[in-house]
């Protein structure tokens, strides 16, 4: 597609278990990054890829948290454990390169919501 | 270290009138600035960007917005606010050597008709 596009879009899941969320960036953009928006709140950072490298991991709130990205494709943010702090909206984008001046493009998130 | 300030939680205008949005930044180096608007149960939309050059940049639906370095200042105007503009508006930062982009917590801006 022509956007950033994320899946699921909602997940409601019950504490303890593990989650999945799904980031697919715009073709051709190298850098994607993972931000949390927690109800009422402004953006939290989480990581950046550039590639499938992520230089900068200490946005990620704790070790439940981690990310992949197969090549300059797909990233993955798990959630282990899950927690009731950790419900929020998900956020994900994309541009064309760390250090570009473009903007980031952003996708319409992954609402989580840990009962 | 970077950080952002918006000071509104909320701004309510008339249709017509003037809108301002307010954002203060903190960088140890030179800026990039943006601004993003988030409609209800959407993605972030880019609005403007400063880079370097003009002081005042020009966006989508009519926003502009003015760099100013002495006040450390970006913030977002309109000159006749619509209805249509009521959403969460975000600025956001980053340090020209650096590649996280910061955002400020928003402002909801309301347009009363």
């Amino acid at each position: 597609g022509a956007g950033v596009s994320q899946s699921p879009s909602n997940k409601v899941t019950e504490k303890g278990k593990d989650v999945e969320l799904r980031c697919d960036p715009i073709s051709g953009h190298t850098a994607l990054y993972w931000y949390r928006q927690r109800l009422g709140q402004g953006l939290e950072f989480l990581i950046y890829f550039q590639g499938n490298s992520a230089p900068d991991k200490s946005g990620l709130p704790s070790d439940r948290f981690s990310a992949e990205r197969t090549g300059e494709s797909v990233s993955t943010l798990t959630i282990q454990r899950t927690q009731q702090e950790d419900s929020a909206v998900y956020l994900c984008a994309s541009s064309l390169a760390l250090g570009s001046t473009g903007e980031l493009f952003f996708g319409e998130g992954s609402r989580l919501t840990v009962l | 270290a970077q950080s952002v300030a918006q000071p509104e939680d909320q701004v309510n205008v008339a249709e017509g009138n003037p809108l301002t949005v307010k954002c203060t930044y903190s960088v140890s180096g030179n800026p990039y600035l943006f601004w993003y608007v988030q409609y209800p149960n959407r993605g972030l939309q880019f609005l403007l960007k400063y880079i370097t050059g003009d002081n005042l940049v020009k966006g989508s639906y009519g926003f502009e917005a003015e760099f100013n370095k002495s006040q450390t200042s970006f913030h977002l105007k309109k000159p006749s606010a619509l209805v249509s503009d009521s959403a969460l508006y975000f600025c956001a930062v980053r340090d020209r050597n650096d590649y996280k982009l910061s955002f400020g917590a928003g402002t909801t801006v309301t347009v009363r008709a």
